[in-house]
């Protein structure tokens, strides 16, 4: 299958900082990408859905503001927590999409751990 | 709006026997179905997915589902158990409509193989 890649795959910051999580598809053109949100022992929360050159549309609830994303190319999408804060803390996961609509699977990269002191 | 539900939050099985993990769906319209397989600390890895065609869908590492529409089911199998495949299983389903519509996850379930 197609190979998402994540990085940084773990970062500790003090509260007050913002982090920069790269999402990249590796072998295809990503034209769609998605931004979840895992806490502990439950399932994926959607933040946000990116096209290509377009902005984000982020999901209710979700502070575009707190969480910048950037999908600047077809095989980069970046996802900015702004000065972060503990409740931040969380497991966070992109999933990219190739052009062709819904039957194309959607393919996850392999998460960041966000700790925020 | 769509939804999925796996009702077993925890199924344990013995190595060897076969396994079953469920999941049912709601979506407007026919639904794109889709398996997913998480270990500890990981990503989510694709298993398989239901686009059209015949209802028994075989995918990676041994693992199929089968679409029945009339009971709105999607349920995981493998004939045989390994302990290796211990891990969250996710179910997700997408309506088959264009656009973006993000996959809807169910809240997945822990698959627990004993040797």
């Amino acid at each position: 299958g197609a190979v998402v890649s994540q990085h940084p795959s773990r970062v500790i910051c003090k509260s007050g900082t913002s982090v920069k999580i790269e999402c990249r598809s590796l072998d295809f053109q990503a034209t769609t990408m998605f931004w979840y949100r895992q806490f502990p022992k439950q399932s994926l929360m959607l933040m946000a859905t990116s096209n290509e050159g377009s902005k984000a549309t982020y999901e209710q609830g979700v502070e575009k503001d707190k969480f910048l994303i950037n999908h600047a190319s077809l095989t980069l999408s970046t996802l900015t927590v702004t000065s972060a804060h503990p409740e931040d803390s969380s497991f966070y996961i992109c999933s990219a999409r190739a052009h062709g609509g819904p039957r194309e699977t959607q393919y996850f990269g392999p998460g960041t751990r966000l700790l925020v002191l | 709006a769509q939804s999925v539900a796996q009702p077993e939050d925890q199924v344990n099985v013995a190595e060897g026997n076969p396994l079953t993990v469920k999941c049912t769906y709601s979506v407007s319209g026919n639904p794109y179905l889709f398996w997913y397989v998480q270990y500890p600390n990981r990503g989510l890895q694709f298993l398989l997915k239901y686009i059209t065609g015949d209802n028994l869908v075989k995918g990676s590492y041994g693992f199929e589902a089968e679409f029945n529409k009339s009971q709105t089911s999607f349920h995981l199998k493998k004939p045989s158990a390994l302990v290796s495949d211990s891990a969250l299983y996710f179910c997700a389903v997408r309506p088959a409509i264009s656009g973006n519509t993000p996959l809807v996850f169910g809240k997945g379930t822990r698959l627990s193989v004993i040797a």
